[in-house]
């Protein structure tokens, strides 16, 4: 199985300021066939379910602010948010849609300072 | 709007069962694959099955193979996870989540709507 980790368990930011969570896969999500990082974030609010927010590790789902944004290849990836807001607090995971079975990392808190 | 609200979550003993359901409104059910996946504070997010728009296709983590079953019913827009030999670890928040159509394969695990979940207490 990939095993997903984050860095940091969590930070705390100022409001406007940036915010960024890191993630790193054990083994490589870029599948050959097409080309395509088979990673995604998904942000998660109190009491709330997960939402989608970025997948191709880089696309970002309909709906979703342009403070959000993701990057990285392979094995290394970054969800950064531009701007950070009031509403932004909650705690992020990336994902490997990738692999059998699929694994999610444990998560970074976001916070405001 | 898409809708998916889950059901069937409580507290049963260790090697009891339990039938979950999802009802799912706003798309066309049977043209997406659907999924269940599991919240834990301990073990965070974990992917549980999946199933495809017409069934063809299953999947199950290795954690609940042989013990739960996915099941669909198109006509009825639901979604079902049948549970048996419970056990502790099972314990946990199911989500109902739908597969996003940005994939074009059945071992797709992207999940572009959830449900709010329903709590599974596993206990004696």
């Amino acid at each position: 199985d990939i095993v997903m980790t984050q860095s940091p368990d969590s930070l705390a930011v100022s409001l406007g300021e940036r915010a960024t969570v890191n993630c790193k896969s054990s083994q490589s999500v870029l599948y050959s066939s097409n080309n395509k990082n088979h990673l995604a974030w998904y942000q998660q609010k109190p009491r709330q379910p997960p939402k989608l927010l970025i997948y191709w590790a880089s696309t970002r789902a309909p709906g979703v602010p342009d403070r959000f944004s993701g990057s990285g290849s392979g094995t290394d990836f970054t969800l950064t948010i531009s701007s950070l807001q009031a509403e932004d607090v909650a705690v992020y995971y990336c994902q490997n849609y990738y692999d059998s079975p699929s694994t999610f990392g444990p998560g970074t808190k976001v916070d405001i300072k | 709007e898409v809708q998916l609200v889950e059901s069937g979550g409580g507290l049963v003993k260790p090697g009891g069962s339990l039938r979950l359901s999802c009802a799912a409104s706003g798309f066309t059910f049977g043209s997406y694959g659907m999924n269940w996946v599991r919240q834990t504070p301990g073990k965070g997010l974990e992917w549980v099955s999946s199933i495809s728009g017409t069934s063809t296709y299953i999947y199950y983590a290795d954690s609940v193979k042989g013990r739960f079953t996915i099941s669909r019913d198109n006509a009825a827009n639901s979604l079902y996870l049948h549970m048996s030999s419970l056990r502790a670890e099972d314990t946990a928040v199911y989500y109902c989540a739908r597969t996003a159509a940005y994939c074009n394969s059945n071992r797709c695990r992207l999940f572009d709507y959830w449900g709010q979940g329903t709590l599974v207490t596993v206990s004696s």
